[in-house]
């Protein structure tokens, strides 16, 4: 099983500061890594898929890297409407798994 | 506009079946560019995908012993849903559970979820 592992578990920022979150394979997934926006009481939703693309009306802000087994989830500048719990998830040999998630949270 | 629809009883006893249907409209789950997934989430905890199934048929599992060998995943393309099927449940099952349209098990689309709780 691929473990993936996100840091920091919370992450303390202001609005307008950029944020950096990472998550890192226990092997190499190629480019097969996407993530997910949570928001409390909502169903996770998509915002970046195959490490780098954007997904259908996500901002700009939002960009992903990485590839192998360390990848990169940058928001450039926070939105009040981005303090949220972001997810990592792998999909290599048909099996999928998620990080255990990093809190982004008002300072 | 796609839209997916979580439905089935929120409480279910030990040892028994849980059992969830995903009503999916605004799209057909024939379409052969998508998997179509579940994925729980225990209150206050992560994520945890369960399964997915092809339009084929084909189904894909989760293989962590917590989930081994008690899932079953099935289509019903004349109602347009899919279905979830959890034996033999325990407290540690207790969840909210969400069905998932999968590119390439990418879930792009998600439904509200569902919270199912295991208790007697």
């Amino acid at each position: 099983e691929i473990v993936l592992t996100q840091s920091p578990g919370t992450l303390s920022l202001s609005p307008g500061e950029r944020a950096t979150l990472s998550c890192r394979a226990s092997q190499s997934v190629r480019n097969y890594l996407a993530w997910y926006q949570q928001k409390p009481g909502q169903a996770p939703r998509l915002l970046i898929y195959d490490a780098s693309n954007r997904a259908t009306g996500i901002p700009a802000r939002f960009s992903g890297s990485g590839s192998g087994t360390d990848f990169t989830l940058t928001i450039s500048s926070l939105e009040s409407e981005d303090f949220a719990v972001y997810y990592c998830q792998q999909r290599s040999n048909w099996l999928v798994t998620f990080g255990g998630g990093t809190k982004v949270e008002i300072k | 506009q796609l839209q997916l629809q979580e439905s089935g009883p929120g409480l279910v006893k030990p040892s028994e079946t849980l059992s969830l249907t995903c009503t999916v409209s605004g799209g057909s789950i024939s379409s052969s560019s998508y998997y179509w997934g579940w994925i729980r989430q225990p209150p206050g905890k992560g994520l945890e995908w369960i399964g997915s199934i092809y339009y084929s048929g084909s189904t894909y599992h989760n293989p962590s012993p917590s989930l081994k060998s008690r899932v079953t995943i099935s289509l019903d393309t004349s109602k347009n849903q899919f279905s979830l099927k959890l034996s033999s449940v325990t407290a540690a099952d207790t969840a909210v559970y969400y069905c998932a349209r999968q590119w390439e098990f990418t879930g792009d689309h998600w439904g509200q979820g569902t919270l199912v709780t295991v208790s007697s």
